[in-house]
């Protein structure tokens, strides 16, 4: 139980396209899910809490205006990387609430 | 503000021999304690996870952790390693109360030699 799907599982598209992400919770609903963003050879860092029919939470550093959030229904979040720039290239991967603790399998963004 | 310390950066080991990875933690009460391991190009995947009780948690692949108070620690240990143990290790916590979220430490990166 308590699967994460995410999708594209890698995406590769120019600089300044906008690339979504879709996170899918497949045997559980969420009204709560969260954002990470992994570097190469770095730790997992919350970019956001996202929130079913309300807007999501940023934490310090990330643009909420670059970073597009939406919790459309309870079982999907996606995230907007708008006009990705190459240091936008990370891998992203999204959990669900803390009595689930499993992660998505990630999504490998790499932005030319 | 919470926080959490992987010391180690790399660790090396050879196949047999037991492995233990250190976590410390900061923070005003006991949050959530997880370790998750990571594959190259892969997600994560949760080894074991400390929420409350027995202080001693048993997880997948023969892994366990101790969780010990009053050094705010959470180390992950394995009597025995195998050569398919490499990966990246992080230890995350998840302060109650603040909405599910938690957060991870640096990892560690472990190598297996034969």
């Amino acid at each position: 139980g308590a699967v994460v799907s995410q999708h594209p599982s890698w995406v590769i598209c120019k600089s300044g396209t906008s690339v979504k992400i879709e996170c899918r919770s497949l045997d559980f609903q969420a009204t709560t899910m969260f954002w990470y963003r992994q570097f190469p050879k770095q730790s997992l860092m919350l970019m956001a809490t996202s929130n079913e029919g309300s807007k999501a939470t940023y934490e310090q550093g990330v643009e909420k205006d670059k970073f597009l959030i939406n919790h459309a229904s309870l079982t999907l979040s996606t995230l907007t990387v708008t006009s990705a720039h190459p240091e936008d290239s990370s891998f992203y991967i999204c959990r669900g609430p803390t009595d689930t603790q499993y992660f998505g399998p990630g999504t490998r963004l790499t932005v030319l | 503000a919470q926080s959490v310390t992987q010391p180690d950066i790399h660790i090396t080991v050879s196949e047999g021999a037991s492995l233990e990875l250190r976590c410390n933690y900061s923070y005003g009460a006991t949050p959530y304690l997880f370790w998750y391991v990571q594959s190259p190009g892969q997600g994560l995947q949760l080894l074991l996870k400390y929420f409350s009780g027995d202080t001693l948690v048993q997880g997948i692949k023969g892994f366990e952790a101790e969780f010990k108070r009053s050094q705010s620690s959470f180390n992950l240990r394995k009597p025995s390693v195998h050569w398919s143990d490499a990966a990246e290790y992080f230890c995350a916590v998840g302060p109650p109360n603040t909405g599910n979220q938690f957060y991870f430490g640096t990892g560690t990166s472990l190598t297996v030699i034969p």
